[in-house]
C-alpha cells in the first residue's frame, strides 16, 4: 500500500479556498486516491476519490497530476462547517486491500 | 435509510469484563471493518472482514476478536478488556474493495462511533 503524507494542520479563513495537498510517491499503477472527511466526534465521510486529471462533485475537487504522485484537494469558499480532519487514502483495488487512514490533516476555519 | 449501526455509544466498563460491540449493516455491503482513534494516533484498523466467514487483522489486533457469521454484522469482542483499549472505535462497511465500477463503489461508510472506556 503506497504511504501518504500530508499536512498536521492548516488554517483558513471563511470564504477563502483551502488546498490540502497528499504526496504518495509510491502510488501504484492500479491505485485509486480517496479523499475523507471527519468531524469530532463522527466517523469519516466519503468526500471524493479519483485516478488521474481532476474529479470534482457538488463538495470538492480533486487534482492529480500526470505523475500521480501527489494529489491536491481543494474545497472552494470554505465556512466555519469545514473545520475537520481531512484524510487522504491510496488504494489499490483488490480483495486483499485494506483500508488505511493516517493522521490526516485537521483543518480550522476561522471567521 | 442507509447506514451503519454500532452499539452502544458509550460504555464504561471494568478490567477483565467481556463486551462486544455490535455493528450492522443494511447496504449489503461486503467489506466490513473496526478502527480505533485514540488522539495523536489518527484511525487504525483492528480487523477487517472480505465477506462472510473471512476476516483478518489489522495493524492492531491484539486484544480483539471478530467473528462474520452473517454479511450484515460484525460484532468486535474485546475478551478481557484493559485500560489501553479505552478509545473512540468506528465500525466501516463498503460494498466492496475493487476496482470501483463506479466512482463511489468503494466507499466507507462509518457508523457513529462507540466511547469505550476501561476502568
Amino acid at each position: 500500500l503506497a504511504k501518504t503524507t500530508q499536512p498536521i494542520s492548516m488554517d483558513s479563513y471563511e470564504g477563502q479556498e483551502v488546498n490540502i495537498t497528499c504526496s504518495h510517491n509510491n502510488i501504484a499503477t492500479n491505485d485509486y486516491i480517496t479523499w475523507y472527511q471527519q468531524f469530532p466526534s463522527q466517523g469519516p465521510r466519503f468526500i471524493i476519490q479519483g485516478y488521474k486529471t481532476k474529479v470534482t462533485n457538488e463538495v470538492a475537487s480533486l487534482f492529480i497530476p500526470a505523475d500521480r504522485k501527489s494529489s491536491t484537494l481543494s474545497l472552494p469558499r470554505v465556512s466555519l462547517s469545514d473545520t475537520a480532519v481531512y484524510y487522504c487514502l491510496v488504494g489499490r483495488p483488490g480483495n486483499t486491500d485494506k483500508l488505511i487512514f493516517g493522521t490526516g490533516t485537521r483543518l480550522q476555519v476561522f471567521p | 435509510e442507509a447506514q451503519v449501526t454500532q452499539n452502544p455509544r458509550y460504555l464504561i466498563t471494568v478490567t477483565g469484563k467481556k463486551l462486544t460491540v455490535t455493528c450492522s449493516q443494511n447496504m449489503n455491503h461486503e467489506y466490513m471493518s473496526w478502527y480505533r482513534q485514540d488522539p495523536g494516533l489518527g484511525l487504525r484498523q483492528i480487523y477487517y472482514s472480505m465477506n462472510v466467514e473471512v476476516t483478518d487483522k489489522g495493524d492492531v489486533p491484539e486484544g480483539y476478536k471478530v467473528s462474520r457469521k452473517e454479511k450484515r454484522n460484525f460484532p468486535l469482542i474485546l475478551e478481557s478488556p484493559s485500560p489501553n483499549q479505552t478509545s473512540l472505535y468506528f465500525c466501516a462497511s463498503s460494498l466492496y474493495v475493487g476496482a470501483p465500477r463506479r466512482p463511489r463503489d468503494t466507499e466507507a461508510f462509518f457508523g457513529q462511533g462507540t466511547r469505550l472506556t476501561v476502568v
